[in-house]
């Protein structure tokens, strides 16, 4: 069973601040990594899937960056908005058996 | 255009009880998978189809059954519901590998009493 884990579990953060969250994943068998956000109440929406080491991906104020070699990845958010709250998740493909391992997610609440 | 559609919403089942969650695509998506999230775990994958016709195991099968005889329709069966399985089960699909993002159902609740 592949570990794929992700800090902080859950962040606090003001209206405006910027923030970031990490994903780690196992550097060997790299194929894509895939982010997610997930509203309460809502499914799960693509943000981004990343397959090239050092691959940067934006969507309005949230962007992310990848290092297959250290088997991490970065998920930024510039200007937290309270519609931003919501767990955000990774997950990790080795390119084989077709399936994708998810991290538990970190919990952001954006207040005012 | 309807996306990813999952029934029931709810369901409250007794132990030993049989039912199948249908889920449903209308975007020609030749991956389809289901997934469990439980509190404290990430989604964890119990079945998934790479085209109609094939099946295969993910992370949790025990106790599902899947098949998938057309390309829109992949349900899953819980053939003897025990408290364990209560849980919240998404269906997802993306266009042709596992590598492109996924679409998500709405997800189903089930009870197991």
């Amino acid at each position: 069973i592949l570990n794929v884990e992700q800090s902080p579990q859950s962040l606090h953060v003001q209206e405006g601040d910027s923030t970031n969250f990490t994903c780690s994943f196992p550097s060997s068998n790299f194929y894509a990594l895939h982010w997610y956000r997930w509203e309460t109440a809502k499914s799960p929406e693509a943000l981004f899937v990343m397959t090239l080491n050092g691959d940067e991906k934006k969507k309005g104020r949230i962007s992310a960056t990848l290092n297959t070699k250290e088997g991490y990845s970065y998920l930024y958010i510039k200007g937290s908005q309270p519609e931003d709250s919501a767990t955000y998740l990774c997950a990790f493909y080795t390119g084989t058996a077709s399936k994708l391992t998810f991290g538990t997610g970190t919990r952001l609440q954006v207040t005012l | 255009n309807a996306g990813v559609t999952q029934t029931p919403k709810f369901q409250v089942l007794k132990t030993g009880q049989s039912m199948t969650l249908q889920c449903a695509q209308d975007m020609n998506h030749e991956y389809m998978s289901w997934y469990r999230q439980d509190p404290g775990m990430g989604l964890r994958l119990i079945h998934y189809s790479v085209g109609a016709g094939i099946t295969d195991q993910g992370e949790v099968p025990n106790g599902y059954n899947v098949s998938r005889s057309t390309t829109e329709d992949f349900p899953l069966r819980l053939l003897s519901a025990a408290p364990s399985q209560t849980s919240v089960y998404f269906c997802a699909s993306s266009f042709r590998q596992v590598n492109e993002k996924l679409f998500f159902g709405s997800g189903t609740q089930l009870s197991v009493l």
